[in-house]
């Protein structure tokens, strides 16, 4: 199947710093990437839809300029938490689907755990 | 507004029993839905996805079922395995106002299975 990788895996960071979380898809081409935030033991939610070539779709309530996305190519998303707080710690997950499968399956990645202290 | 509940929200059985994990969505306009496996501190493993024509799909010891007219999936998991215990999640997949493929997940199933 459709391989989706996410670097880093872990990353601890100082609180005012930035991270930028990498995610790759690794066999497919992927027009539209979904980043997702995960807090413990609860669900994964919705932050943006990320599309090749134009500005992400942001959910409500997700500030655009502290989550920064950028879709440079059909294989990669980038996902950059600005001037992190120790609040922006969380578990953080991209998906993609393949541009020409009709299933509109999603991959997902396997996750960055992102700790600000 | 898509919104997807799954119960119980815990499920603690003995090794060997078969059981069933509920979904509901309230919006019926579904492409598909994703059933997911996601171990303590890991990322998820797609399970079964079963397209909105049709009924149900079967991975060895999973058999998931979709009812779209009355918003309702089971995953059905037989002879269950300690190596079974997870959270289970389910995922509704609908088109959003910019055309993308959108996921919106339920809050999960933790399972326990007890050797």
């Amino acid at each position: 199947g459709a391989v989706v990788s996410q670097h880093p895996s872990r990353v601890i960071c100082k609180s005012g710093t930035s991270v930028k979380i990498e995610c790759r898809s690794l066999d497919f081409q992927a027009t539209t990437m979904f980043w997702y935030r995960q807090f413990p033991k609860k669900s994964l939610m919705l932050m943006a839809t990320s599309n090749e070539g134009s500005k992400a779709t942001y959910e409500q309530g997700v500030e655009k300029d502290k989550f920064l996305i950028n879709h440079a190519s059909l294989t990669l998303s980038t996902l950059t938490v600005t001037s992190a707080h120790p609040e922006d710690s969380s578990f953080y997950i991209c998906s993609a689907y393949e541009r020409e499968q009709s299933s509109y399956e999603q991959y997902f990645g396997p996750g960055t755990r992102l700790t600000v202290t | 507004k898509q919104e997807v509940t799954q119960i119980p929200a815990a499920l603690s059985v003995p090794e060997g029993e078969n059981l069933v994990l509920n979904c509901s969505f309230t919006d019926s306009a579904i492409y598909n839905l994703q059933w997911f496996r996601q171990d303590p501190g890991k990322g998820l493993t797609s399970l079964l996805l079963i397209q909105s024509s049709q009924r149900e799909q079967t991975s060895g010891r999973l058999n998931a079922s979709l009812d779209k007219s009355s918003g309702r999936s089971t995953l059905y998991i037989a002879a269950s395995q300690p190596g079974d215990s997870a959270t289970y999640l389910c995922a509704v997949g609908a088109l959003s106002s910019g055309s993308a493929r959108q996921l919106t997940f339920g809050s999960g199933t933790q399972l326990t299975v007890l050797p």
